[in-house]
């Protein structure tokens, strides 16, 4: 069973702090990606990685960086968390194909 | 840009009805996946279907895929209250390397 687990599923933060939002997959899959979740907005890709030591930009890279130092995790960074990064984020894992995807189960972040 | 976008924001069904959520792309595609999220989970995979395929069935869910409309459709029969979640579409597209969803539909099974 394809397992992706995200940490921490819930997390506050103050506006100009930092955040890391990580996530670790079982599933040998080379693909990750980070998706966020909005009212309106469906999931919109930031960031994504072809395997350990690539990232690439998604739909909505600004304000987001990224890291995958091994096949098994990839974190997402918030620098400078704002109050419009108030989201539920979603990591995913997926083979080259890029036909499925294997959701994790969320991290709901909240920047006051 | 939202390249996927399904055609319903809400639709709600008594248990035993059949329902179909209706989804429209903008681009070319090789394939069009279809997710279910139920409520504080992540989406979870419940068809695939490629560019070459017209029709794709799993159990109670069939999905229809037009190109030359871009389009796809999700039917569900003989309902039950487990549906309840919110559906989406997703394309992939032939120059890209990720999926791009729609905004879903959200579909209520009541009893």
């Amino acid at each position: 069973e394809a397992a992706v687990t995200q940490s921490p599923r819930n997390k506050v933060a103050v506006t100009g702090g930092k955040v890391t939002l990580s996530c670790n997959q079982t599933n040998n899959h080379n693909n990750m990606y980070w998706y966020r979740q909005d009212t309106g907005h469906g999931l919109r890709l930031i960031h994504y990685s072809y395997g350990a030591g690539s990232t690439e930009k998604g739909d909505i890279p600004d304000g987001y960086k990224a890291s995958r130092p091994s096949q098994e995790n990839f974190s997402l960074i918030l620098e400078l968390a704002t109050p419009s990064q108030t989201s539920v984020y979603f990591c995913a894992s997926g083979t080259e194909s890029g036909n499925t995807l294997y959701f994790g189960e969320g991290s709901r972040l909240i920047v006051v | 840009s939202q390249l996927a976008e399904e055609n319903s924001w809400a639709l709600s069904v008594h248990e035993g009805e059949s329902v179909t959520v209706n989804c429209s792309y903008k681009t070319s595609i090789t394939a069009l996946q279809w997710y279910r999220q139920k409520s504080g989970k992540g989406p979870a995979q419940l068809i695939l279907i490629r560019s070459n395929e017209r029709e794709k069935r799993n159990g109670r869910l069939r999905a229809t895929l037009d190109t030359s409309s871009q389009s796809s459709s999700l039917s569900i029969t003989a309902t039950r209250c487990e549906d309840t979640a919110v559906y989406f579409c997703a394309t992939y597209a032939n120059s890209g390397t990720y999926q791009r969803f729609g905004t879903g539909t959200k579909l209520q099974v009541v009893p």
